[in-house]
């Protein structure tokens, strides 16, 4: 069975800090796919990012870092120079993806983390 | 990129109608769809996962038979929810994966319904 745990119920930052995200996975595929959404108040997901199980490269995208650890099993997300727009819920999740014509799992998602940036 | 319309984004039913949500396919085939439901604050779930032409695969705890599925063509599926009862009130969204290049991205979701049942 998979999981995802985000122990971060909500994190409340003034504007500018650095903030990070945790999350911590569980599954016994040798091959994987993590994920990270935001989910604004409207409700609808925003991909951020996707990551494969063979590569644990950090990643960078503007304010947006990424760190994966196979061996902690984590995948956090830090945003740095936090700001008020990044307000919202996080979600971090997991699948086995199969390519076309072989099938795919849908995704285990954790539990989320209301992250709030204080002006 | 990939788009997935969902209609309607919300909808308030009376306690014992149904209620049908669409998810479309917009520029490419989606083989599969999912189905997610989402409580107020808390994580989404999957329900189920439809593959085109054949029967709906449920999650344990799923009523198939409240939570209808149809998947008939490559480009749309619905989700009709039967006999609605107040505790179905959640946010649902549908998902589905893309192929070739658009699995760069993995997952496309639609933009969620959200089901008041009064």
């Amino acid at each position: 069975a998979q999981k995802v745990t985000q122990a971060q119920t909500e994190i409340s930052v003034v504007e500018k800090e650095d903030v990070t995200l945790d999350c911590v996975y569980e599954t016994r595929d040798t091959t994987y796919y993590l994920f990270w959404y935001k989910q604004p108040p409207s409700g609808e997901l925003v991909f951020l990012i996707r990551r494969n199980s063979f590569d644990e490269q950090n990643e960078i995208s503007g304010r947006y870092s990424w760190n994966f650890q196979k061996s902690t099993s984590s995948f956090n997300f830090t945003i740095t120079a936090s700001q008020v727009v990044d307000s919202a819920v996080y979600f971090c999740a997991l699948s086995f993806i199969m390519y076309s014509g072989g099938g795919a799992d849908g995704l285990t998602f954790g539990k989320g983390t209301h992250l709030i940036i204080q002006p | 990129g990939a788009v997935v319309s969902q209609h309607p984004s919300r909808v308030i039913c009376k306690s014992g109608t149904s209620v049908k949500i669409e998810c479309r396919s917009l520029d490419f085939q989606a083989t599969t769809m999912f189905w997610y439901r989402q409580f107020p604050k808390k994580s989404l779930m999957l329900m189920a996962t439809s593959n085109e032409g054949s029967k709906a695969t449920y999650e344990q705890g799923v009523e198939k038979d409240k939570f209808l599925i149809n998947h008939a063509s490559l480009t749309l599926s619905t989700l009709t929810v039967t006999s609605a009862h107040p505790e179905d009130s959640s946010f649902y969204i549908c998902s589905t994966l893309g192929e070739g290049p658009l699995l760069d991205y993995g997952y496309t979701f639609g933009s969620g319904t959200r089901l008041t049942v009064v």
